[in-house]
């Protein structure tokens, strides 16, 4: 079965820094990966969708790549902020009727 | 308001006692998702609905059952709460508009937290 890696243990960065977090996958690429952001007793709220020929998707701040051949998807904040602290979840769509599935997600920690 | 509302918010209930977690939402979208979180595992489905005629299985749908009353209410229910169905559910919705592809973005609820006893 399908199982996808996000690291468990936070990440802890100093404000202004480059975050970066990653989501590897097993056996065959998605169709589509997404990244969404979690606040502590909140929903996830989508961020970015990236499609398997597609190499790169930006915006504003954020930045999302998708290397099938590592099957792995990098997730950058660039400029972080306190304000970005939060569990990112990266969600994978193998085209098999919409279902997404969910990596279990990576804490970051921006501090001032 | 939230377009995507769950309730109710906080519930403690005892083993065996039956359930039921409404969602409802004003996106007008067709496609609603029952998820529960526990810490480590991330999120997990449970049911999925592609319409009201439509009821499907997720990945962990023993000990849960649900029911789309119109396009905008799917609720789940828990026959016979357990501890171990101790966790954080989350209701989502998504939408496929005609010549789109798969790949669409599920919007969440905020999520119903649940203690079994």
């Amino acid at each position: 079965s399908q199982k996808i890696e996000q690291n468990s243990e936070a990440l802890n960065i100093q404000e202004g820094k480059t975050a970066t977090l990653t989501c590897n996958y097993t056996n065959y690429s998605p169709a589509y990966l997404q990244w969404y952001r979690q606040d502590p007793g909140r929903g996830p709220v989508f961020l970015l969708l990236i499609r398997e020929n597609e190499k790169e998707k930006r915006k504003e701040r954020l930045k999302v790549t998708f290397d099938t051949t590592l099957k792995q998807s990098l997730f950058h904040i660039t400029a972080s902020q306190p304000a970005d602290s939060a569990t990112y979840l990266c969600a994978l769509d193998w085209g098999h009727g919409n279902k997404l599935v969910f990596g279990a997600g990576t804490i970051l920690r921006v501090k001032s | 308001d939230a377009d995507v509302t769950q309730t109710p918010r906080n519930r403690i209930t005892k083993t065996g006692k039956r359930i039921m977690l409404e969602c409802s939402q004003t996106k007008g979208h067709d496609r609603m998702y029952w998820y529960r979180q526990d810490p480590g595992l991330g999120l997990r489905l449970i049911y999925y609905s592609f319409d009201v005629k439509d009821i499907n299985k997720g990945e962990i749908s023993d000990g849960y059952s649900v029911s789309r009353q119109a396009q905008a209410k799917f609720s789940l229910s828990l026959e016979s709460a357990i501890p171990n169905q101790t966790a954080l559910y989350f209701c989502a919705t998504s939408d496929r508009r005609p010549g789109q592809g798969a790949g669409e973005t599920q919007y969440f609820g905020p999520g119903t937290r649940l203690l079994v006893l």
